[in-house]
């Protein structure tokens, strides 16, 4: 099967744009949804875009995502970074019935 | 309210077993694929098993093929995890995660998890 790498980490200041990435190490990114989810410490994972780039109701619209075929990867951007926005996020996406998740990324506010 | 509720976590030694139920209320489980996803402490989130919503379609992963086994009580609105020949490595939060609701195929709700322990 597949492995969706993330950085492990990623800092940025308030207000500034941060982008995390999601490279799938076999089979075409785009031949299968890209899922997002925000966890914060002692909590549930909550879905920040669904489908690629499709964002649920009450997630801010400074949550984007997108999907590059060139480098077989989605991206997940954060602008206006906001103290709130501090948590681990995890890339998910599905191939021959079996659901796969990226190791995570720890975002930092500074 | 649609919500999730693991129950059945705890301490177990290695070699035992353990049986990890997910309530449903607010929805109907079997309209939905359902999912157990876990997290070791400080790691990341692994998926270990789904069952369709027809139940005709179960699926393992590799790590916990042949000791895990997922079912759902369609009359108690639940979903189940038993777990057999638990290892250290089992050691994770539970959850149990809807799919194929508000957001595609996205894991829309999520319980709250439950905690197992294998140690001797």
């Amino acid at each position: 099967n597949f492995m969706l790498t993330q950085p492990h980490s990623v800092s940025e200041s308030p207000g500034k744009t941060v982008a995390i990435s999601c490279t799938r190490s076999s089979g075409d990114i785009a031949s299968n949804y890209v899922q997002w989810y925000q966890q914060r410490p002692g909590s549930a994972p909550i879905t920040v875009i669904y489908e690629d780039n499709q964002r649920p109701s009450g997630v801010p619209d400074r949550f984007s995502a997108s999907i590059d075929s060139s480098s077989n990867s989605a991206s997940l951007t954060i602008s206006g970074l906001r103290a709130e926005d501090e948590a681990d996020y995890y890339c998910q996406s599905y191939d021959n019935n079996m659901e796969v998740f990226g190791g995570g990324t720890k975002l930092t506010v500074l | 309210q649609v919500q999730l509720a693991e129950s059945g976590g705890g301490l177990v030694k290695p070699g035992g077993s353990l049986r990890l139920s997910c309530a449903a209320s607010g929805f109907t489980l079997s309209d939905h694929y359902m999912s157990w996803i876990r997290q070791a402490p400080g790691k990341g989130l692994e998926w270990i098993s789904s069952i369709s919503s027809s139940g005709g379609v179960i699926n393992y992963a590799d790590s916990v093929k042949g000791r895990f086994t997922i079912s759902r009580d369609d009359y108690k609105n639940s979903l189940h995890l038993q777990m057999n020949s638990l290892r250290a490595e089992d050691t994770a939060v539970f959850y149990c995660a809807r799919a194929g609701g508000n957001y595609g195929d996205a894991f829309d709700i999520w319980g709250q998890g439950t905690m197992v322990t294998v140690s001797s």
